[in-house]
C-alpha cells in the first residue's frame, strides 16, 4: 500500500463544510482513479485521469470535483455533501498501454462521514 | 458493455478445506481478469490476473484461478484455506485493446472458520 497514499484517512464534516481528499502515486503509473464503497455497493467508479484525459460517471453529484496537478497527484474536493455521502473513499492508479488499463494499485482510503 | 458477476455475497469453508470464489464475465472481445482482496479498513490488493496465454494463473498468497472461455468463467481457489483468508474478494474484468476501464463485481465475502 505504500505506492499509492491517501491523506486523510478519517475525515468527519458537516454539511456546509469543504475539504479535500488527496492521493499521491509514487509508481510511475500514467492513470489515477477515484472509486466510492459504500456498505454492502459495489465499487462505484467515480472519476479517472489517464493521459491528461479525464472520464467521469455521470451519475456522480457535481459536489464531488476531482483535481490532477500532475500524474502523481490526484484530489477530491468535497462540499455541501450530503450523509449518504458517507464512504470509503479509494484512490488507485494503474499503467496505462496503448489503450488497455492494467491492474490498478490501491490506497488505504479515506473514511469519510458527513453529519 | 462489459460485466463480472460474483454470484455469492458469502462463501463459509472450514479452515485446511478447499475455497472457490466464483466469478462470471461478459466482454465484447478478448477479456483480461483480475483478483482482487480487501481485509477490514484497508484498499484493494491486487491477487492476480489473466491475460493470455496459460488459463491456470497462479498469485498471491497460495491463490490461483482458472480461465474458462467456454463458461466465460474466472474463479479464484485456493486448496487449503486459512483463517487468515477471511476478506472481501473483487473480480474484475477488461476488454483488451478497447480502451475499456476495468469492471469491478459487487464482491464476495471469504469467512474462513477454524
Amino acid at each position: 500500500e505504500t505506492g499509492v497514499t491517501q491523506t486523510p484517512r478519517h475525515l468527519v464534516m458537516g454539511m456546509t463544510n469543504k475539504k479535500s481528499l488527496k492521493c499521491e502515486q509514487h509508481l510511475g503509473h500514467n492513470a489515477m482513479y477515484w472509486y466510492k464503497q459504500s456498505a454492502k455497493k459495489p465499487l462505484e467508479l467515480m472519476f479517472v485521469y489517464s493521459l491528461e484525459e479525464r472520464v467521469e460517471n455521470n451519475s456522480v453529484p457535481s459536489r464531488f470535483s476531482p483535481e490532477c496537478p500532475n500524474s502523481s497527484h490526484l484530489f477530491l474536493h468535497l462540499h455541501t455533501l450530503q450523509p449518504e455521502d458517507s464512504a470509503l473513499y479509494l484512490c488507485a492508479s494503474s499503467q496505462r498501454v496503448r489503450g488497455n488499463y492494467n491492474e490498478q494499485f490501491f490506497g488505504p482510503g479515506t473514511r469519510l462521514t458527513v453529519l | 458493455a462489459q460485466s463480472v458477476a460474483q454470484p455469492e455475497d458469502q462463501v463459509n469453508v472450514a479452515e485446511g478445506n478447499p475455497l472457490t470464489v466464483k466469478c462470471t464475465y461478459s466482454v465484447s472481445g478478448n477479456p483480461y481478469l483480475f483478483w482482487y482482496v480487501q481485509y477490514p479498513n484497508r484498499g484493494l490488493q491486487f491477487l492476480l490476473k489473466y491475460i493470455t496465454g496459460d488459463n491456470l494463473v497462479k498469485g498471491s498468497y497460495g491463490f490461483e484461478a482458472e480461465f474458462n472461455k467456454s463458461q466465460t468463467s474466472f474463479h479464484l481457489k485456493k486448496p487449503s484455506a486459512l483463517v487468515s483468508d477471511s476478506a472481501l474478494y473483487f473480480c474484475a474484468v477488461g476488454e483488451r485493446n478497447a480502451g475499456n476501464m476495468l469492471t469491478f463485481g459487487g464482491g464476495t465475502r471469504l469467512m474462513v472458520k477454524p
